[in-house]
């Protein structure tokens, strides 16, 4: 009955590689966020979604490619990942609108070495 | 640039004791401000969301105030509990032409002890 789920918690990986993060949510949202927070504890918003559509796309290398197949579901995926890619990544999702509350996943935990 | 600024960065107090947390900012056009707490390993949770017409606004032990003209926001934490270790981050939004962009404060790290 988790709101706002992630898989995996926890992905260590070597340079070079690929990877992707899942992001679910069953509150009915009709937008989505992918965050990154690093090592001192910034949070930055990466995309935004809204009913499928990107809407917002800040300065993020094209490595990062987000896919949004359905409302319910954003994930993200990257390629060739580089040692300052990791940080913790969180979703999350909220109705549209200006004072909406945004609810966030439990984040994922990407390791590169 | 818009930016969000907190202090202190952490904080230690006595279990039962009130504190304060600041939060600064200079984003614009203002659309609201928000307050989370994000324990450690988690995802930040919403305490409180203020528009630019409020100025104060609980939740349970948590209250917020927002001097829009000063641009300053602050967290109050009454009879602080062991639960209430965590990081606070203060998060301003913009109202742009795609809709709103939060940016996020760098937090204030609060440790309650018994």
């Amino acid at each position: 009955d988790t709101a706002v789920s992630q898989t995996p918690k926890y992905l260590v990986t070597q340079m070079g590689n690929d990877k992707s993060i899942k992001c679910e949510q069953n509150l009915g949202h009709d937008t989505m966020y992918w965050y990154k927070q690093d090592s001192k504890k910034f949070l930055k918003i990466m995309f935004s979604y809204n009913n499928k559509e990107l809407i917002i796309n800040e300065t993020v290398p094209n490595r990062f490619s987000p896919k949004s197949p359905d409302k319910a579901h954003l994930n993200l995926h990257i390629n060739s990942l580089e040692l300052g890619d990791s940080a913790v990544y969180f979703c999350a999702s909220s109705l549209t609108g200006p004072a909406y509350e945004q609810y966030f996943g439990p984040g994922t935990r990407l390791t590169v070495t | 640039k818009n930016q969000v600024e907190q202090s202190p960065q952490s904080l230690i107090i006595l279990e039962g004791k009130n504190c304060t947390l600041q939060c600064n900012y200079t984003v614009s056009p203002f659309s609201n401000l928000r307050w989370y707490k994000q324990d450690t390993g988690r995802g930040p949770v919403s305490l409180t969301i203020m528009t630019f017409s409020e100025n104060t606004k609980s939740n349970g032990r948590y209250t917020a105030t927002l001097d829009a003209d000063t641009k300053q926001s602050s967290l109050h934490i009454t009879a602080s509990q062991l639960s209430d270790s965590a990081s606070y981050i203060c998060v301003v939004s913009a109202r742009i032409a795609a809709g709103n962009k939060l940016t996020f404060g760098g937090g204030t790290r609060v440790l309650v002890k018994p």
